[in-house]
């Protein structure tokens, strides 16, 4: 199993242009979601998904939109990029059903909005 | 909002030195994780913990759930080198499998 996968791993970015982040899993999970890094605030969730044509707003959802079509794929779309968006992009999947469940992270994508 | 308040956010200790990490919240959570996170890479679980009072141990790593399940620690005794990294706690956000991090606290063991 390759597990969560995220492309790319960097980006850069001007103001204003709109860019999609990839996120997979292959472990079948229903549960997706999508993190931001910043230094000093941990990381705080963007949107979620808790199955295939459902999603929902995380603590800091302004400036990004989420789609699930399938139980694989989840991807992040930034509409129009801005300089506060830059930050490095953790996707997620696990379980539901108990709310102890592991969460497992993809690597990464590296994101540089100037 | 469930906030996870982390301290300290940073550490930095020799090793062979003992360290105590604090989650605190003024909520309620079912659970809390403690997840341990390398440079260029995500975080990787190292326990949950869900009873009040519950106290796991991973090798030396030991972390324990308050009572009124509002706080977690996690105590290393003996530090080593390979323990550098950014330590995160977690709680999932009342029934909505949401799961919300802490600040998380940096820590840096040197030889």
């Amino acid at each position: 199993n390759a597990g969560v996968t995220q492309t790319p791993k960097f980006q850069v970015l001007k103001t204003g242009q709109s860019m999609t982040l990839q996120c997979a899993q292959d472990m079948n999970h229903e549960y997706m979601s999508w993190y931001r890094q910043d230094p000093g605030m941990g990381l705080r969730l963007i949107h979620y998904s808790v199955g295939a044509g459902i999603t929902d707003q995380g603590e800091v959802p302004n400036g990004y939109n989420v789609s699930r079509s399938t139980t694989e794929d989840f991807p992040l779309r930034l509409l129009s990029a801005a300089p506060s968006q830059t930050s490095v992009y953790f996707c997620a999947s696990s379980y539901v059903g108990a709310l102890n469940n592991e969460q497992f992270f993809g690597p990464g994508t590296r994101l540089t909005v100037l | 909002t469930q906030l996870l308040e982390q301290s300290p956010q940073f550490l930095s200790i020799q090793e062979g030195e003992n360290l105590t990490v604090y989650c605190n919240s003024s909520s309620v959570f079912s659970s809390l994780q403690w997840y341990r996170q390398e440079p260029g890479e995500g975080p990787v679980l190292l326990v949950t913990v869900v009873t009040g009072g519950e106290v796991k141990k991973l090798k030396r790593l030991t972390f324990q759930f308050g009572d009124a399940r509002k706080d977690s620690s996690l105590h290393i005794t003996a530090a080593q080198p390979g323990d550098t990294g950014l330590y995160l706690c977690a709680g999932y956000s009342g029934n909505t499998g949401k799961l919300i991090f802490g600040q998380g606290t940096t820590l840096q063991v040197k030889p």
